[in-house]
């Protein structure tokens, strides 16, 4: 069975500072995807940054960037240069071993990220 | 890019009336889509997975009688939650992806209001 942890419930952050937000997973899958998915206020799900189990390189996508450490099991999201519009609530997930149709992602608890002047 | 368009926004019914929630992927066809619930302050929980032209797949511990799920086409899935009482009061939000190894692609999520 898959798991995902988050264990950070709120987080902190200055305006223009970088900010980590932890994810470890558990799965005895050897192929796997994992996600970041941003929940504002008003309840969209958006997708931010994906990372393959087998990319070897860090998955980057504008000022976010995924810290994907596979022997520790850990996926952190780090957003660098933090906006008023980065506070949401942010979800990590991760994706089963895909079978040919879409396969359903199972998330985190979530860290809520309230960015300050 | 992908997009995935949920109704209605919000709803309020009566306790034993049903609701119908549409979910339409709007510029790409989708096979499969999957259905979240989540309640305040907590995280999104795979209620079934719905398949265009045969039954839904249910998680454990979701009523498939009381959550009935169709998928007529390659473009529409429809929740329909059937007798509903106060407890059911959520938000319900579905997803699709675009093909192999895509991310999934969220409908904007109806909150529902059993009074």
């Amino acid at each position: 069975a898959q798991k995902i942890t988050q264990t950070q419930p709120g987080m902190f952050v200055q305006e223009k500072e970088a900010v980590t937000l932890d994810c470890t997973y558990d799965t005895s899958d050897q192929s796997y995807g994992l996600f970041w998915y941003k929940q504002p206020s008003s309840g969209e799900m958006i997708f931010l940054i994906y990372q393959g189990s087998y990319d070897e390189q860090n998955a980057t996508e504008g000022r976010y960037s995924l810290n994907f450490q596979k022997a520790r099991k850990s996926a952190n999201l780090v957003i660098s240069a933090s906006q008023l519009g980065d506070s949401a609530m942010y979800f990590c997930a991760m994706r089963e071993v895909w079978t040919g149709t879409a396969s359903k992602l199972t998330f985190g608890t979530g860290t809520r990220l309230q960015v300050t002047l | 890019g992908a997009v995935v368009s949920q109704h209605p926004s919000w709803v309020i019914c009566k306790s034993g009336t049903s609701v119908k929630i549409e979910c339409r992927s709007l510029d790409f066809q989708a096979t499969t889509m999957f259905w979240y619930r989540q309640f305040p302050k907590q995280s999104l929980m795979l209620m079934a997975t719905s398949n265009e032209g045969s039954k839904a797949t249910y998680e454990q511990g979701v009523e498939k009688d009381k959550f009935l799920i169709n998928h007529a086409s390659l473009t529409l899935s429809t929740l329909t939650v059937t007798s509903a009482h106060p407890e059911d009061s959520s938000f319900y939000i579905c997803s699709a992806a675009t093909g192999v190894n895509s991310p999934l692609h969220f409908g904007n999520g109806t909150r529902l209001t059993v009074t």
